[in-house]
């Protein structure tokens, strides 16, 4: 069966710490994985990954796909308490999208 | 460029009533996706319209059903309300197209009581 697994689920760090996020994926016929970031309701898009060591970067958030290992991670350094909110994994399978529980992290200041 | 819009935003139905909620995509994308959040089973598909035709489907029962119209509008109806089906309805917004990432909505937040 499809599956989207996350780690940790929950995360408390204080700001200027770096977070390492992870996704691991169990689904046929891979083509992409997503990682959102939810704050209070709409999902907001961060990256696709599609191809294999490959790093993808957005300021302080970068993330990297491991099609061998079936994971990717997303990295946040220099945190924020802005950070603050649940991070949610992708992946398209046959016929649905999977996605992980996300990990919900918290940014102390 | 307008974003993914949802309406209603907030919504009380009484169980055994049916609901209506309603998504419009961003200008130019052909598929919406719909997908139920509760804190217990997080995101879960339901369903994904591509030019008026249901594409995929989830693992819902059949009292979950929607449709998409020729502007890409999409609704999705709820019947016979059930407490469990209290949760955050989000609509997601693609161009359709394999690789391209989705938009989702703010979501309708739907209580049964």
């Amino acid at each position: 069966e499809d599956k989207v697994v996350q780690s940790p689920l929950s995360l408390v760090v204080h700001e200027g710490d770096t977070v390492t996020l992870n996704c691991s994926y169990e689904v046929t016929n891979f083509r992409s994985l997503l990682w959102y970031k939810q704050e209070k309701k709409a999902p907001t898009f961060l990256f696709m990954l599609t191809s294999s060591g490959i790093e993808k970067k957005s300021g302080r958030l970068s993330s990297i796909l491991d099609k061998k290992e079936l994971f990717s991670i997303l990295n946040i350094t220099a945190t924020q308490t802005g950070d603050s909110a649940v991070y949610l994994c992708a992946v398209p399978a046959n016929n649905d999208m999977r996605f992980g529980a996300g990990t919900r992290l918290t940014v102390k200041p | 460029k307008a974003g993914v819009t949802q309406t209603p935003r907030y919504l009380i139905k009484t169980r055994g009533q049916q609901v209506t909620l309603s998504c419009s995509p961003i200008s130019g994308h052909r598929s919406v996706s719909w997908y139920q959040q509760t804190p217990g089973q997080g995101l879960q598909f339901l369903f994904e319209y591509f030019s008026e035709t249901q594409r995929n489907k989830g693992n819902f029962p059949g009292r979950f059903s929607g449709r998409q119209f020729s502007n890409s509008r999409s609704e999705m109806n709820v019947s016979t309300l059930e407490l469990g089906d209290s949760a955050l309805y989000l609509c997601a917004s693609s161009s359709g197209q394999e690789n391209t990432e989705a938009f989702f909505g703010q979501g309708t937040r739907l209580t049964v009581v």
